[in-house]
């Protein structure tokens, strides 16, 4: 069936360093990629989506690139910052239903 | 602005007391869904509406309920709550013809259980 399999956290970086998150998937058709973030004691809020093949997503210094040979959709930032601090799901939709991966908590030092 | 607004943030029950958890939107979205967040899990889907069409997630217990007077409430009822049902509770919408089906969250309703 459908699935979204994401990094394990939790993540440590300090502030200023390189961020990948991995996430690849597994759906039949074309589906559209998120990433959503989550902030301690908040809902999710949509971070940035792709909706076909070679689509870059990108919103607050974060990016994320459709790769559909690969099946995945990292997230990626060139320099985090401390108010980066939460967890990141990402997640696909297939026409019929979302699906979220487990979560990658980040937490980022000064 | 247009959102999307749990009440309470925080709720305390005791095992076996009903509760309702309520959502509302100011979005005019008729698509409305209930999840359940576990520590350090992803939100796993209860049920959604699609207007006043309720469709059930196969794997919700019966224990948990819901409804939806209008397009801009919807209630989450746990009929008797268990020490299992601790967890936040997501409330999230999003618009029939957005293909994307793109979905709005608010900020959750943590749940605990006594």
């Amino acid at each position: 069936g459908d699935s979204v399999t994401q990094m394990e956290g939790p993540v440590t970086l300090s502030e200023e360093a390189f961020l990948t998150i991995n996430c690849t998937y597994t759906a039949t058709g074309y589906p559209s990629l998120f990433w959503y973030v989550q902030y301690p004691g908040e809902g999710l809020q949509l971070l940035l989506k792709a909706t076909k093949a070679d689509d870059k997503g990108s919103n607050k210094g974060f990016e994320a690139t459709y790769r559909k040979e690969t099946t995945s959709f990292h997230l990626e930032k060139g320099s985090v910052q401390v108010s980066d601090s939460a967890v990141y799901f990402c997640a696909l939709y297939t026409g019929n239903q979302f699906y979220f991966g487990t979560g990658t908590s980040l937490t980022v030092i000064p | 602005d247009a959102m999307v607004i749990q009440n309470p943030r925080y709720q305390v029950t005791q095992f076996g007391k009903p509760v309702t958890l309520s959502c509302s939107q100011t979005l005019n979205h008729n698509v409305m869904y209930w999840y359940q967040q576990k520590s350090s899990q992803a939100p796993k889907l209860l049920f959604h509406y699609y207007d006043k069409d309720f469709n059930n997630e196969a794997d919700t217990p019966d224990n948990f309920q819901s409804r939806r007077p209008n397009t801009s409430f919807c209630f989450l009822d746990i009929r008797s709550p268990g020490l299992g049902d601790a967890a936040m509770y997501l409330c999230a919408t999003s618009a029939y013809r957005d293909r994307l089906k793109e979905q709005y969250f608010g900020p959750g309703t943590r749940l605990t259980v006594t």
